[in-house]
């Protein structure tokens, strides 16, 4: 069975600072997604980014960096420079590859909030 | 421009009331999916179906019923509404080949009283 584990309930952090959120995830499949999905206060799931099992690359998009370490079986996510809209909560996930190699469902962590403040 | 679409955003209901929560997408996407969030629980998966006429339970899914008799909806029933299903239901949807992401609708807050 799959699972995603956030161990970090809550952070909070000044403006500017610079801020990591752990995921850490256990699948037996050779094959798998990950991704980090960010819910602002209204509400909404808003899709980051997507990886999959074989592209181990780091990838930055602005201030958003992700570090994916298949020997630690972790995907972490770093804010540089954080700013007041970044306050949400961020969800990690993982998703088995089914035998044709598309994507299964989804398994979430249970989230990490994150608070920015001036 | 293509959507997913899910209805009512907000219902308070009864106990042992029978509830239908709609989702509606036009991406055309095979796989549809329902969750709930909790806090606590983040989001777990009650209901899925690859394709029409195909459903499967998911961690959650006692209490819940789903079928799929077209590729656009996959409408949410709780036979009989229990104060534990109480929560923020989503469903979504993604494309069967490949993984390009998943689209989520809005949210559907249940309130069961």
């Amino acid at each position: 069975a799959q699972k995603v584990t956030q161990a970090q309930t809550e952070i909070s952090v000044v403006e500017k600072e610079d801020v990591t959120l752990d995921c850490v995830y256990e699948t037996r499949d050779t094959t798998y997604y990950l991704f980090w999905y960010k819910q602002p206060p209204s509400g909404e799931l808003v899709f980051l980014i997507r990886r999959n099992s074989f592209d181990e690359q780091n990838e930055i998009s602005g201030r958003y960096s992700w570090n994916f370490q298949k020997s630690t079986s972790s995907f972490n996510f770093t804010i540089t420079a954080s700013q007041v809209v970044d306050s949400a909560v961020y969800f990690c996930a993982l998703s088995e590859a089914t035998i044709s190699g598309t994507a299964s469902k989804l398994t979430f962590g249970t989230g990490t909030r994150l608070q920015v403040t001036l | 421009d293509a959507e997913i679409t899910q209805s009512p955003r907000h219902k308070i209901t009864e106990t042992g009331r029978q509830v239908t929560l709609a989702c509606h997408q036009t991406w055309n996407h095979n796989n549809m999916f329902w969750y709930r969030q909790d806090l606590g629980h983040g989001l777990r998966l009650i209901h899925y179906s690859y394709g029409v006429h195909d459903t499967n339970k998911g961690e959650v899914s006692d209490g819940y019923s789903v079928s799929r008799s077209n590729t656009e909806d996959l409408p949410l029933t709780l036979e009989s509404a229990a104060s534990s299903q109480t929560s923020v239901y989503f469903c979504a949807s993604s494309e069967s080949q490949g993984s390009t992401g998943y689209t989520f609708g809005s949210g559907t807050r249940l309130t069961v009283v």
